[in-house]
Formats: C-alpha cells, structure tokens, sequence
C-alpha cells in the first residue's frame, strides 16, 4: 500500500499568515494527489486536484504543488474560514490512502 | 446541482450486517464510479470500495475484503454498501462519494453513523 505522511499534524498560525502543509508518498504516485479541507461535522470539501490544479470555486489563496513523493498545499493569506482539517489523498494505486490529517489551529 | 445523500446507518451488535444506501442526483449517475469512504470517531479518513459504472469492477480495502460488498442500481441512480460480520473497529461516519474517471473524488455527502457495539 502507499502510504501518505502529512506533516505538522497540527498547525497554530493566525489571520493573514501564509501556511504550508507538506504530504510524503512512500513511492510515486505520479500527480494523482487530492487535497480535502474538512470542519467539523461536516463532510470533506475536494480543494486541489492533480497535484496542483484548483478545483472550480476554490479560492485563489490555495494552491498545491509538488512531484514524485512530495507535494505541498499553501494556504497564501489564511482567513477565519479556513481553519479546519486538511487532507490529502493518493489516487494513483489501490488501496487510494489519506494522510492522518493537519489540524489547522487559531493561535 | 450535484446531490449525494446517504442512509441506512445505525447501532447494530458485533457479528451483524448493516445495508447502506446513497441516492445520487444532480449528474448522469451512469457515466461515474461511486465511492465508499469512511472516518472513525475523531480519526482520519479510510478509503473503503469504489464500484464503476456497470459494476463490472470493484474494489475494497483489505480491512473489509470478504465482508463488505458494494453494488449499484442505475435506474434508481443509486449506490450501496452491504455489511456483513460487522465489528467495533468499523464504527465510522460512511461517505458516499463520486468518482470521476481518473480516480478522483469530487463530491461527498453528508455522511451516515453506523455503529457497532453490544
């Protein structure tokens, strides 16, 4: 199985500050990385696609990046909205595998 | 609008079965993979079975292989999730998901409690 490590598992940061949280696949996953923004009782919300592509009514202050194994979401200017749990997701083999998760935290 | 909406979960004993039910709408139901996903109580998301669209291919987590079976009726545009030999550690919120052709999930419901204790 591949396996996906996120890292921080927890991040404190505050309105308007620039965050990045990074994702390790344990082999290539050639591109096919998801990123989910998920609050609580609520179901996950998809915000990047391919690595890197913006899904349609996304906000502009998200983007994704990387290749191989490492991949990355920036949240550029973060807003009260944005604080929430985010996740990743490899697409490329079976079993598809999340990362444990990175709680985004008002410092 | 795209629509999924799940039903069916609820407490049930060790050793039982449970039958989950997701109603797609909002998109051609026929041209998707549908998604199974599910998250323990204050834990991560785990991937769980997809089914394409004429249910001619399906996949599972090992965790579940031999005990969960996904099926799909397209005239109803609905998607389901058999439960067999269920146990605590399958206590989770089910999502029901839509998935495109290159294996991305797009849209998620709101998602259905099952749980599992005596």
């Amino acid at each position: 199985d591949t396996q996906m490590t996120q890292s921080p598992s927890t991040l404190s940061a505050s309105v308007g500050d620039r965050v990045t949280i990074t994702c390790r696949a344990s082999q290539s996953i050639s591109g096919e990385l998801a990123w989910y923004q998920q609050k609580p009782g609520r179901a996950p919300k998809l915000l990047i696609y391919k690595a890197s592509s913006l899904e349609s009514g996304v906000p502009s202050r998200f983007s994704g990046g990387g290749s191989g194994t490492e991949f990355s979401l920036t949240i550029s200017s973060l807003q009260p909205d944005d604080f929430a749990t985010y996740y990743c997701q490899q697409y490329n083999t079976y079993p598809y595998t999340f990362g444990q998760g990175t709680k985004l935290e008002i410092k | 609008e795209v629509q999924v909406v799940e039903s069916g979960g609820g407490l049930v004993q060790p050793g039982g079965s449970l039958r989950l039910s997701c109603a797609a709408s909002g998109f051609t139901f026929t041209t998707y993979w549908m998604n199974w996903v599910r998250q323990a109580p204050g834990k991560g998301l785990e991937w769980v079975a997809n089914i394409n669209q004429d249910a001619s291919a399906r996949h599972f987590v090992d965790s579940v292989r031999g005990r969960f079976t996904i099926s799909r009726d397209n005239a109803k545009n609905s998607v389901y999730l058999q439960m067999n030999s269920l146990r605590a550690e399958d206590t989770a919120v089910y999502y029901c998901a839509r998935l495109t052709n290159s294996g991305l999930t797009d849209y998620w419901g709101q998602g259905t409690l099952v749980m599992v204790s005596s």
